[in-house]
């Protein structure tokens, strides 16, 4: 089992859509959890950060963490075209030995049309 | 300027042949990172450098990727005797502290090895 499994997509939903991208992952020691952007030929861009559990809303984007069930979520709503792209989510954290190595999952495709 | 600059965007090469990457972070930035995204992979972590201290090399694949960073601030990633497996975009990154949670990650070197 990997450590953070992301469904790859990909998904494509109407200009508008409440989006909801997850991941899970297995290692109980991961308490920061992010979100990364990526576009096309671009590298990724943070857009959310957390630790540990609860929600966090930034505009249009909330990001939530259930440590309890090894589960995060990103939702985006009012999502537009220029949201398409490819969302990674990365977690590290204290117990994993070095706390700057992110563990990534594969990414979800995102396509937006209007 | 403003963001991670990384050079070449593109590099095209032959089996067997050695390659440099260069990544100039963002001034300032004391920790910087090399990750490489395979195709249908997620980012993986390749190296670790934090200011003056010993880099991590935990991640290098094999004793034929080497780093270096030169007056704490640019970056090479060496690659010699290149196979066709490592044929992946690399990616730096830069950040201001000493963990993981919000790096700022160049565009990437796109290798293709022939």
């Amino acid at each position: 089992q990997k450590e953070v499994e992301q469904d790859p997509g990909p998904l494509s939903v109407p200009e508008g859509a409440i989006v909801s991208l997850n991941c899970t992952y297995s290692n109980s020691a991961f308490q920061y959890f992010m979100w990364y952007r990526q576009y096309s030929r671009k590298g990724p861009e943070l857009l959310m950060y957390t630790y540990s559990s609860g929600n966090k809303e930034d505009g249009r984007f909330t990001a939530q963490v259930d440590k309890s069930s090894k589960y995060i979520s990103l939702f985006i709503r009012d999502s537009q075209p220029s949201d398409s792209a490819t969302y990674l989510c990365a977690m590290t954290g204290l117990g994993v030995g070095s706390n700057y190595k992110l563990t990534f999952g594969k990414g979800t495709l995102l396509t937006v049309n209007p | 300027g403003a963001g991670v600059s990384q050079s070449p965007s593109n590099k095209v090469t032959e089996k067997g042949k050695d390659v440099e990457l260069r990544c100039d972070p963002i001034s300032g930035h004391t920790a910087l990172y090399w990750y490489r995204q395979s195709l249908g992979q997620g980012l993986e972590f390749l190296i670790y450098f934090q200011g003056n201290s010993a880099p991590d090399k935990s991640g290098l694949p094999s004793d034929r990727f080497s780093a270096e960073r030169t007056g704490g601030s640019v970056s090479t990633l060496t690659i010699q005797r290149t196979q066709q497996e490592d044929s992946a975009v690399y990616l730096c990154a830069s950040s201001l502290g000493h963990s993981g949670e919000k790096l700022f990650f160049g565009s990437g070197t796109q290798l293709s090895v022939l």
